[in-house]
């Protein structure tokens, strides 16, 4: 299985400030996903991120709000921008590895 | 579109009995089944996968799911649950045409009473 950590675990942040979210995988995948876990919801992609193309973004999430670097095939990163409390949630990146998917243990998120 | 459903949202059960977590999938497609599992405190790990082959399938910890390609399900079952697997259980399917994107379903918690 592949392991995966993030940083930083947790957060406290402003509205209208930006946070950057780093994902570190132990060997090196082709995709890569980010996810958000809202409190008491399950997850929702947010979007797919490739070494070497632009991310791929599911219905509802933007670009602008949620810019996404992916300069190598370990590394990740996914930026909250101008948050709001409505971004208060858990950020999980997610790997794919022998047809299955393996998760980070999440950047918890509160924004004030 | 795809979807996952979870018909039990919260389950109480003592230790020592029976447990049966419903999974439900809409997509006329191929797929891959998942369960995972999120302990308190601990981040999502995987307890059991299906990908073809024979549809009930074993996973860590005595659980064990059933593949019912007529019913679209994917229960996943333990015989006898211990105060430890007090968690949240989360199905996934994932297509196998086209990208790979897993979709989750809303996950049932799950409180086992010593």
């Amino acid at each position: 299985s592949a392991v995966i950590s993030q940083k930083p675990s947790r957060d406290i942040c402003q509205r209208g400030t930006s946070l950057t979210i780093q994902c570190q995988v132990d060997s090196q995948v082709t995709m890569m996903f980010w996810y958000r876990q809202q409190p008491g919801q399950s997850l929702t992609l947010i979007a797919t991120a490739n070494q070497g193309s632009e991310a791929t973004y599911e219905s509802g999430f933007v670009i602008d709000k949620f810019p996404i670097s992916r300069p190598n095939l370990t590394f990740s990163t996914l930026t909250v921008s101008n948050m709001s409390p409505e971004d208060s949630s858990i950020y999980l990146c997610s790997v794919e590895w022998g047809k299955s998917f393996y998760f980070g243990p999440g950047t918890r998120l509160l924004v004030l | 579109a795809q979807s996952v459903s979870q018909h039990n949202h919260h389950v109480i059960l003592s230790e020592a009995a029976s447990l049966e977590l419903g999974c439900n999938y809409s997509y006329g497609g191929t797929v891959n089944l998942f369960w995972y599992v999120q302990y308190p405190g601990q981040h999502l790990q995987l307890l059991l996968k299906y990908f073809s082959g024979d549809p009930l399938v074993k996973g860590i910890k005595g659980f064990e799911a059933e593949f019912i390609k007529s019913k679209f399900s994917f229960n996943l079952r333990k015989p006898s649950v211990q105060w430890s697997d007090t968690a949240e259980y989360f199905c996934a399917v994932m297509s196998v045409s086209g990208t790979y994107k897993y979709i989750f379903g809303t996950g049932t918690r799950l409180k086992v009473l010593a």
